[in-house]
Parts: structure tokens; C-alpha cells; sequence
């Protein structure tokens, strides 16, 4: 069974530097998702992709923040300029698609920023 | 922009006892998905049950199943014979119709099983 997968599962960085994590959503699943979550909250919904389509990024939190699906299958979060306050987790998740919406989260990559 | 309210932060039960976790939410959609998540401590997100909001008949999944209301705007869980394993953090999550703006999380319900 070849569910999400994120990669890192752990990125340590100092402040100012540029990071980028990986997602690989379920095989055939056409929608991905990208989420942060900071501790005691629930996640937060970032942007979202059907294929390699970016049908809503405005909830990206600052233009530090891009994400792509260049093939319409792996996804990657840029987050530019690190700051301490970006250090949280970044989730992802995909989705079958039309009829089918219930989304399904991979492991997360915990990001701290030092 | 909808809005998804636990007002427990934090639960805890005997082994094989039932608990129910309460759940609102706001929205002027009038189709949209319900769902409750488990997060496991140190794991991921697990999706545990979900509601399409233009079915009356409330969802169950073995011991987990949902009281929809939806004129109340609400949507409770309750768990059946608790177990260990059953310990988590809980989030009811919110979704609109095709999902295009992801899902909305509440600040999640702690659920401790006790031996």
C-alpha cells in the first residue's frame, strides 16, 4: 500500500535559508493539498492542486511561500527566507477527485527554524 | 469563510466506555462534507468517519459514528467500547462542495483512554 509520502520528515534550518519539501500523493489521486499545522491547532489549509493545475494559492501565508506540481503527481512547498515563525508541521494531502472527496494526509515534514 | 468549533479541548474515559465529542460549525454553503480525523500521538492524520450534508442518514463505521444535525450545524462523534488505541487527538474538519478551498479544522478534542 503506497500511501503519502513527505520528504524530509525533519528539516532543521536557520533562519534566511530557503527549504523545499516533497510530497508523493496515493497513485491516480488527481487533487493535492498542502497544510501547516502549529502545536495545539488544527491544520491550516495552504493551497491545492487538481493535476499540475494550482486552482487556489491564496491562502498561501506571504509570497516566501510557493508550491508546484510540475507533472501533476509529486508536489513541492518553497518556503523562502526562513523565519523562526515558520517553524511548525507541513502536511500533505491528496484526494481521488470528483465524487470522491475525502482526503488523505501523509506523515508530515517537521520544520524547525533556528 | 466557515468556521469549525470543538469546544472540548481535552476528554477522558474508561476503557469500553462510550464518548461522545462534540462538534460546530458555520456556514452558509448549503452542500458541503463533514469529517472527523484522528491524530495519533507523533503519527498522522487518519480520516475516522465523513458526511455528505444532503444525506439525512447519519455515517457509522464499526464503533465510530456521527449524530449530523444539520439545521443545528452539528456533527458529533461518538465512539462505541472505547479502546487504547482510541487515544488521539480529534479534529472535526469541514469541506466545501469540490473541495477547491481544502478543509476547515477545528482546534481538535484530546481524547484519553483510560486502563
Amino acid at each position: 500500500d503506497t500511501g503519502v509520502s513527505q520528504d524530509p520528515r525533519h528539516k532543521i534550518t536557520k533562519r534566511g535559508q530557503n527549504v523545499t519539501f516533497r510530497c508523493d500523493p496515493i497513485s491516480e489521486h488527481n487533487r493535492l493539498y498542502w497544510y501547516r499545522q502549529t502545536l495545539g491547532q488544527g491544520p491550516e489549509f495552504l493551497t491545492y492542486f487538481q493535476n499540475e493545475a494550482q486552482l487556489e494559492k491564496s491562502r498561501l501565508l506571504s509570497d516566501r511561500f510557493s508550491a508546484e506540481r510540475p507533472k501533476g503527481s509529486f508536489s513541492t512547498l518553497e518556503i523562502q527566507r526562513t523565519e523562526q515563525g515558520d517553524s511548525a508541521m507541513y502536511l500533505c494531502a491528496s484526494s481521488p477527485g470528483e465524487g470522491s472527496y475525502e482526503q488523505y494526509f501523509g506523515p508530515g515534514t517537521r520544520l524547525t527554524v533556528t | 469563510a466557515q468556521t469549525v468549533t470543538q469546544s472540548q479541548p481535552e476528554m477522558s474515559v474508561q476503557e469500553a466506555e462510550t464518548v461522545t465529542l462534540s462538534c460546530t460549525y458555520d456556514t452558509s454553503e448549503n452542500n458541503y462534507y463533514l469529517f472527523w480525523y484522528k491524530q495519533p500521538p507523533s503519527r498522522q492524520m487518519i480520516l475516522v468517519i465523513r458526511q455528505e450534508a444532503y444525506k439525512q442518514q447519519n455515517a457509522t463505521e464499526n464503533r465510530f459514528s456521527v449524530n449530523f444535525q444539520k439545521a443545528a450545524k452539528s456533527f458529533s462523534l461518538k465512539i462505541s467500547d472505547s479502546q487504547l488505541g482510541d487515544t488521539a487527538m480529534y479534529f472535526c474538519a469541514f469541506m466545501k462542495h469540490r473541495g477547491a478551498d481544502g478543509l476547515t479544522f477545528g482546534k481538535g478534542t484530546h481524547l484519553i483512554i483510560q486502563p
